[in-house]
């Protein structure tokens, strides 16, 4: 079955450097979504992307962050002066329609800031 | 205040066991999906649901939009089953991915 999947599983940085943490959807989605999970609190929405722009992002979603689709194939999330507080789990999910289709996550990429 | 609330926050059970967990929400929801999150942290969608019932296996998903309320079911529970059972909804007019989500039910079945 095909899955999403994340790169790095976990990244390790100092704060104040940029990260960029990695997503292949799966490849006839055109939905994505990252998601991000402090640890020992719930999951919470960051950005959804649909046809190479931003649809919906959430008050998380400052100016710091930006995610991008390269390619075909690659959905990316950067956080460019990362901060202790980023410290998380970052989910990665994608949908073949908007509605009514349920989301395929990823496996995390476990995000800690020195 | 929370939007989604998930009871029981814990449960422990013996293989064999029915559970139940639920889910009530105070938004007016135009879905609402349950997740399962392993261990490891890797997160699988069990179902999305906005009306009814749905069954897979040995879960079942039921959701009263009037009430406000969703129950996820497990029959003959197994130590597989152990895991952290996220709820998650849709709020009426946003995007299926702009979820709201709860904190979660960390069940462990004992065999």
């Amino acid at each position: 079955e095909p899955e999403v999947t994340q790169t790095p599983s976990h990244q390790v940085t100092q704060m104040g450097q940029e990260v960029i943490l990695r997503c292949v959807p799966i490849s006839n989605h055109l939905y994505f979504y990252w998601y991000r999970q402090i640890l020992g609190q719930k999951v919470e929405f960051l950005v959804s992307f649909y046809n190479n722009e931003i649809s919906e992002k959430s008050e998380i979603f400052d100016d710091q962050f930006s995610v991008e689709r390269p390619d075909g194939s690659n959905f990316t999330l950067k956080i460019r002066s990362t901060k202790l507080e980023d410290s998380a789990m970052y989910f990665c999910a994608s949908s073949p329609y908007r509605d009514g289709q349920p989301q395929h996550f990823g496996d995390g990429t476990r995000l800690s800031i020195l | 205040k929370n939007e989604v609330e998930q009871s029981p926050q814990n449960l422990t059970a013996q293989e064999g066991e029915f559970i139940t967990i639920n889910c009530s929400y105070s938004v007016g929801i135009s879905a609402l999906h349950w997740l399962q999150q392993h261990p490891g942290g890797g997160i699988v969608s069990l179902f999305m649901l906005s009306s009814g019932k749905k069954k897979h296996g040995r879960l079942i998903a039921t959701i009263n939009i009037q009430e406000k309320h969703s129950s996820l079911h497990i029959t003959a529970s197994h130590p597989r089953d152990s895991a952290v059972y996220i709820c998650a909804v849709v709020p009426y007019g946003g995007s299926q991915g702009n979820l709201i989500f709860g904190k979660g039910t960390k069940l462990s079945v004992k065999p």
